[in-house]
């Protein structure tokens, strides 16, 4: 069975650093694009970053490009996304997601709150 | 980057009839997947390529594309259907969601 489990959300003050963490388990994990996107409370779903199966390639959101950095570990099959000076605008559940355009699997995401 | 938008917000059906969900491009695009959100929960993917229904999905759905619009069909809509529904285009990076529309029950 696929799973994609996501941890590391929290409770954040502006300015603020958190690394998340995608462990996922039930397939090959080197021959699958990993993407993040997140949720902002009742709003719509937003796209933040893409990584490539070698982590060659990867793409960010507008939003969080120079602030949020994706890696990946083969090894440990295995996502991360750190996210630096954090802001409120970032307060959502972030969801790790398989695939490189459509996403089939998704995690059950976890929960990043940045406020003073 | 290309904007999605779903209409309308809110559609209100009773259990048992058809739901038709729009979703239209800002530019033509040949890449689509819906999405069925409920509360509480991650996304599920209904579709992709426009047309093609994911593994599981029920032969009740079906979607369709014309230029720049894009449609989701539930033909008799079941107690389990009603959540909020997303369109997502994978044509150009980045990829964009719609804003999402809520099937609720009338």
């Amino acid at each position: 069975e696929v799973q994609l489990v996501e941890s590391g959300g929290g409770l954040v003050q502006p300015g603020g650093s958190l690394r998340l963490s995608c462990a996922t388990s039930g397939f090959t994990f080197s021959g699958y694009e990993i993407n993040w996107v997140r949720q902002a409370p009742g709003k719509g779903l937003e796209w933040v970053s893409y990584i490539s199966t070698t982590g060659s390639t990867i793409y960010y959101a507008d939003s969080v490009k120079g602030r949020f950095s994706i890696s990946r570990d083969n090894a440990k099959n295995s996502v991360f996304l750190q996210m630096n000076s954090l802001r409120a605008e970032d307060t959502a559940v972030y969801y790790c997601a398989r695939d490189e355009y459509y996403y089939q699997y998704w995690g059950q995401g976890t929960l990043v709150t940045v406020s003073s | 980057e290309i904007v999605m938008t779903q209409s309308p917000a809110t559609l209100s059906v009773s259990p048992g009839e058809r739901a038709t969900l729009s979703c239209r491009a800002s530019e033509s695009l040949g890449n689509l997947a819906w999405y069925q959100q409920k509360p509480g929960q991650a996304p599920r993917l209904l579709i992709f390529a426009a047309s093609t229904r994911a593994t599981g999905t029920p032969a009740r759905f079906s979607g369709s594309a014309s230029g720049t619009e894009f449609t989701l069909t539930i033909s008799s809509l079941q107690s389990e259907d009603f959540a909020v529904y997303y369109c997502q285009q994978y044509s150009n990076w980045p990829p964009t969601f719609g804003q999402g529309t809520k099937v609720e029950i009338k």
